[in-house]
């Protein structure tokens, strides 16, 4: 089946640091990709849909400025959480798909610890 | 509101066992009804999806059944594993594309020796 591959599994940073999240879509060009966030027991919510070559749309509180998508190839987005806190840290998850009509494929997640 | 409720929460049964997780949703128009595994700090990994027109759907010892008329799904687990401990998130997706995928809050299935 079709692999989605995020990168890193986990990260460990430090309060008021940056901190990227790679997600590629390893045998399938996918013009959308999607970020979720997780936290313990609860589902995914989703953050926000990266859109290959325009500008992410992000759901209704998630803050635009502090979670910057980048989607520059069919084959990767990048999430990047700016000035993390404490209260950043969290399971996130991206998915992706070939088109629309074929199941999501997620990554196996990025567990991001501020400290 | 779309939702996607589903039940129990958590479920300890004994290996080799068999067992049955509900969801109910509500959401409308209705695409299709997806059922995920998620190990412990692992993305979710795709079961079954079925659309409306399907009633049931097999993947290995897993059996996704579908009723779009009281919007019902299970998720029927044959001869349980130890393996099969995780969590299992039912995820309906309605109009509009992938960013209406409504994920239920998942069933943590626990399977003991």
């Amino acid at each position: 089946g079709a692999v989605v591959s995020q990168h890193p599994s986990w990260v460990i940073c430090k309060s008021g640091t940056s901190v990227k999240i790679e997600c590629r879509s390893l045998d399938f060009q996918a013009t959308t990709m999607f970020w979720y966030r997780q936290f313990p027991k609860q589902s995914l919510m989703l953050m926000a849909t990266s859109n290959e070559g325009s500008k992410a749309t992000y759901e209704q509180g998630v803050e635009k400025d502090k979670f910057l998508i980048n989607h520059a190839s069919l084959t990767l987005s990048t999430l990047t959480v700016t000035s993390a806190h404490p209260e950043d840290s969290s399971f996130y998850i991206c998915s992706a798909s070939p088109d629309s009509l074929t199941e999501a494929f997620f990554g196996q997640g990025t567990r991001l610890t501020v400290v | 509101k779309n939702q996607v409720e589903q039940s129990p929460q958590s479920l300890i049964i004994l290996e080799g066992k068999n067992c049955t997780l509900q969801c109910n949703y509500t959401v409308s128009p209705f695409s299709n009804l997806r059922w995920y595994k998620q190990d412990t700090g692992r993305g979710p990994v795709s079961l079954t999806i079925m659309t409306f027109s399907e009633n049931t759907k097999s993947n290995g010892r897993y059996t996704a059944t579908l009723d779009a008329d009281t919007k019902q799904s299970s998720l029927h687990i044959t001869a349980s594993q130890l393996s099969d401990s995780a969590s299992y998130i039912c995820v309906v997706m309605g109009s509009g594309g992938y960013n209406k995928l409504i994920f239920g809050a998942g069933t943590r299935l626990a399977v003991h020796p």
